[in-house]
């Protein structure tokens, strides 16, 4: 089983849909993340989960909401998205936050396209 | 603030070339760790190195090297004989010290290599 996966690899959706976006991590982790990864730009890190507690939230637009139900389970809950939404969305995963050492592995994230 | 910069957009080489991939941070943090990644097509990043800021000696790793600079804030990294297996984008991060947050990657925008046959 590899490290961090991701379902679906690709999603289309439209601007009235709700769609969750999942991350499994296998690795025996304490901390998950979600970033965004929009063209030309810097990977955005949108949440952070430590012990299934959030513990960032970068000024993430409402629309996006996350849920952590354990430690090796991470989702993004998607409703009324906008088209500028549309992007590559990374999972990832570490030892634990705020480890000096920590460094965090990625999943093969997840395509959206909103219509 | 953190601040990573890659200013090669984007790099073609032939098979076999050499090929360095530079990188410029910019923090106020006397602790720090600076990290690459790999993102082939299929999307996942992948770990490569992580390098703390006390700790100054290349490295190297098969066809892998990486130049840490404290002195102009770089931290570069090299292909030696290029294959087309390496073409990817490649992301130079900065992850600051002991204070809250400090566990955020800040990236740069990568830098998209194409290893030609």
């Amino acid at each position: 089983e590899t490290g961090v996966t991701q379902t679906p690899r690709h999603l289309v959706m439209g601007m009235t849909n709700k769609k969750s976006l999942k991350c499994e991590q296998h690795l025996g982790h304490n901390a998950m993340y979600w970033y965004k990864q929009s063209a030309k730009k810097p990977l955005e890190l949108m949440f952070v989960y430590s012990l299934e507690e959030r513990v960032e939230n970068n000024s993430v637009p409402s629309r996006f909401s996350p849920e952590c139900p354990n430690s090796s389970h991470l989702f993004l809950h998607l409703h009324t998205l906008q088209p500028e939404d549309s992007a590559l969305y990374l999972c990832a995963s570490s030892q634990e936050w705020g480890l000096i050492t920590d460094t965090q592995y990625f999943g093969p994230g997840t395509r959206l396209t909103v219509l | 603030a953190q601040k990573v910069t890659q200013a090669q957009t984007e790099i073609s080489v032939v098979e076999k070339e050499d090929v360095t991939l530079d990188c410029v941070y910019e923090t106020r943090d006397t602790t720090y760790y600076l990290f690459w990644y790999k993102q082939p097509p299929s999307g996942e990043l992948v770990f490569l190195i992580r390098r703390n800021s006390f700790d100054e000696q290349n490295e190297i790793s098969g066809r892998y090297s990486w130049n840490f600079q404290k002195s102009t804030s770089s931290f570069n990294f090299t292909i030696t004989a290029s294959q087309v297996v390496d073409s990817a984008v490649y992301f130079c991060a900065l992850r600051g010290g002991l204070k809250a947050g400090a566990n955020n990657l800040f990236f740069g925008t990568g830098t998209r290599l194409t290893v030609i046959p």
